[in-house]
């Protein structure tokens, strides 16, 4: 397999542009995470999904972030319009639930988003 | 809520030497706890966890962490350090519908 792939791997935009991130899970995976991760903050879960329903999107920052997973083998993070403050490496993540919190998550290599 | 602390942000040690980085948790239930590894430009990788039995649990790569429930803690230990272990370790803990809160992250160096 694969692993979890996003892309792109580096995103440079102005602000006020959209920006969308992509993701594609291990396939058989029914859990997808995103986190952001900056040197402030460290790795904040933004929002997770189980079998491509949002389940817990509390930590996405504000209305200018949506999340969606159309398919178990494909998810998106929007940001519109992009901040400066937004600058961070998002990671995706997926794992597949076999009945304990102990299922490992498996991490994509990031997107590393540059907002000027 | 759960939390995470890792008191050390930065350690460095020698190549051969041992290491111990240390995490503290706060979790009302049993916790599910990870170590994971993230090396430059790259994504976390999973080291090891632990949800019950042997409170000493081994890793990928030589590492092992032993859970202290009376000290709320998980500390990542290994033997032997070597270069190739430079890279920032997290610790996390996790509930058991899988979300996971992440420590601030400890970076390693290791000298020649």
């Amino acid at each position: 397999d694969a692993g979890v792939i996003q892309s792109p791997r580096h995103e440079v935009t102005e602000m006020g542009q959209e920006v969308t991130l992509r993701c594609k899970p291990i396939s058989g995976h029914d859990y997808l995470f995103w986190y952001r991760q900056t040197m402030m903050r460290g790795l904040e879960l933004l929002i997770y999904f189980n079998n491509n329903v949002p389940i817990d999107d509390s930590g996405m920052p504000e209305d200018r972030f949506s999340a969606k997973m159309p398919n178990a083998s494909f998810s998106t993070l929007k940001i519109q319009p992009s901040e400066p403050r937004d600058s961070a490496v998002y990671f995706c993540a997926s794992r597949l639930h076999s009945g304990g919190g102990t299922d490992t998550q498996y991490f994509g290599p990031g997107t590393r988003l540059t907002v000027l | 809520a759960q939390s995470v602390t890792q008191p050390d942000i930065h350690i460095t040690v020698s190549e051969g030497a041992s290491l111990e980085l240390r995490c503290n948790y706060s979790y009302g239930a049993t916790p599910y706890l990870f170590w994971y590894v993230q090396s430059p430009g790259q994504g976390l990788q999973l080291l090891l966890k632990y949800f019950s039995g042997d409170t000493l649990v081994q890793g990928i790569k030589g590492f092992e962490a032993e859970f202290k429930r009376s000290q709320s803690s998980f500390n990542l230990r290994k033997p032997s350090v070597h270069w190739s272990d430079a890279a920032e370790y997290f610790c996390a803990v996790g509930t058991n519908a899988g979300k996971s809160t992440f420590g601030d992250g400890t970076t390693l160096t290791v000298k020649p």
